[in-house]
């Protein structure tokens, strides 16, 4: 089965330095999103991407978040400036949302460790 | 609001059956999903609904009522790999996945 895949695995950063997660969706998909989960808590939506711009973003997503499809595979999320409490599992998706197959897909996720 | 609700904590026995319900109030309704999360690991689709009414795949079954804003995720013949994390999703009118806090089932001998 297609898999969407994201690097790193684990990112360890000091507070205030810019981080940049990677991801690639499935080829044939059209919805891209990334996800956040803080350890044992609830997997909250950040942001949402369709025809190479944001739909839809949560108040998470704020002013340090950025979101780039720089070429036809890879759908990165940037953090400008890391705080403590952006720490948290990463999770990007991606859905072909066509009549047939409406699931979204989960990469294995990008576990950032701010210190 | 966008609110999903599901119970923290279940505990079953292996080869039993447990109902997780999950209720939802969510701006607009495109579909109910449910995902198993084991700890550490991505969330893997298990069940989608769209319309009322009872889906059955295997040892999984998924029950929606749109009125009620209610649905429930059936596991039977529970085994031990069965521990895990279960999310209630909805895909609302924003095209997005709202989901809830997951229940955490753990499956006894």
């Amino acid at each position: 089965e297609p898999e969407v895949t994201q690097t790193p695995s684990h990112q360890v950063t000091q507070m205030g330095q810019e981080v940049i997660l990677r991801c690639v969706p499935i080829s044939n998909h059209l919805y891209f999103y990334w996800y956040r989960q803080i350890l044992g808590q609830k997997v909250e939506f950040l942001v949402s991407f369709y025809n190479n711009e944001i739909s839809e973003k949560s108040e998470i997503f704020d002013d340090q978040f950025s979101v780039e499809r720089p070429d036809g595979s890879n759908f990165t999320l940037k953090i400008r400036s890391t705080k403590l409490e952006d720490s948290a599992m990463y999770f990007c998706a991606s859905s072909a949302r066509d009549a047939t197959n409406e699931k979204l897909f989960f990469g294995s996720g990008t576990q950032l460790s701010v210190l | 609001g966008q609110n999903i609700d599901q119970p923290t904590e279940m505990t079953a026995t292996e080869g039993a059956i447990v109902q997780i319900n999950c209720t939802y109030q969510t701006s607009g309704f495109n579909g109910l999903f449910w995902y198993q999360q084991h700890a550490g690991e991505a969330p893997t689709f298990l069940s989608y609904n769209v319309l009322d009414g009872l889906e059955e795949k295997g040892r999984f079954s998924s029950f929606l009522s749109r009125s009620k804003g209610y649905s429930y995720l059936l596991l039977k013949e529970l085994q031990m790999k069965d521990s895990a994390s279960y999310l209630c999703a909805v895909l609302n009118y924003g095209q997005n996945f709202v989901f809830g806090p997951g229940t955490r089932l753990s499956v006894l001998p």
